[in-house]
């Protein structure tokens, strides 16, 4: 079944640096790649996702980036600010064309920006 | 925005006692799933649940646990007879038809503690 790999498992940055969060996975029909943040008390909450046919994609200060081949995708955060700290979460699924596969999570991601 | 919502937030219980969760999912969202966060370990798959059956189930989701959607709006998650093991943080979330394992939101968790 399918692995997701998630570092750093911590990751402190000063505010307005860039985070860099990184996953690995291991079925190659994977095909749908979620990340989520998690605040204190809340449930995970969609902040971007990607599919496999696209390699980047960027939504204001968030990036996702794609290798299919490497089987890694990473969340690129710019200009950071100290609401962006939060648990990250990556994951994994199949999904479509008849085959489909529930979320696979990674560990997450303790994000700390210090103002 | 639209949300799903869990209640209780929180629920004690003395191990082997019966236990109901219950969700309210987004109202025009036909997908519901169940999602279980021990405490420091990965967000993990319990089961998926479309046009009133389930699409899918983990290995966890053995013979104590079963789900329903008993009326047009809620969805609950039933565990027979708990176990300490089965503390942890539920979530329930929804995704939208033609979205399977897709764009799921989700609620912001039952934290059951079994005694």
């Amino acid at each position: 079944g399918e692995n997701v790999e998630q570092h750093p498992s911590t990751l402190s940055v000063q505010e307005g640096d860039s985070a860099v969060i990184k996953c690995t996975y291991s079925d190659s029909a994977s095909n749908y790649f979620p990340w989520y943040k998690q605040e204190l008390g809340k449930g995970p909450q969609l902040i971007i996702d990607i599919r496999s046919n696209v390699g980047e994609k960027k939504d204001q200060r968030i990036a996702v980036t794609l290798n299919k081949t490497a089987k890694h995708f990473s969340l690129h955060i710019t200009e950071t600010q100290p609401e962006d700290s939060a648990v990250y979460f990556c994951a994994a699924s199949t999904t479509g064309g008849g085959s489909q596969g529930n979320l696979i999570f990674g560990k997450g991601t303790k994000l700390s920006v210090k103002p | 925005e639209p949300e799903v919502t869990q209640t209780p937030s929180h629920q004690v219980t003395q191990m082997g006692q019966e236990v109901i969760l219950r969700c309210v999912p987004i109202s025009n969202h036909l997908y519901f799933y169940w999602y279980r966060q021990i405490l420091g370990q990965k967000v993990e798959f319990l089961v998926s649940f479309y046009n009133n059956e389930i699409s899918e189930k983990s290995e966890i989701f053995d013979d104590q646990f079963s789900v329903e959607r008993p009326d047009g709006s809620n969805f609950t998650l039933k565990i027979r007879s708990t176990k300490l093991e089965d503390s942890a943080m539920y979530f329930c979330a929804s995704s939208e038809a033609e979205a399977t394992n897709e764009k799921l939101f989700f609620g912001s968790g039952t934290q059951l503690s079994v005694l």
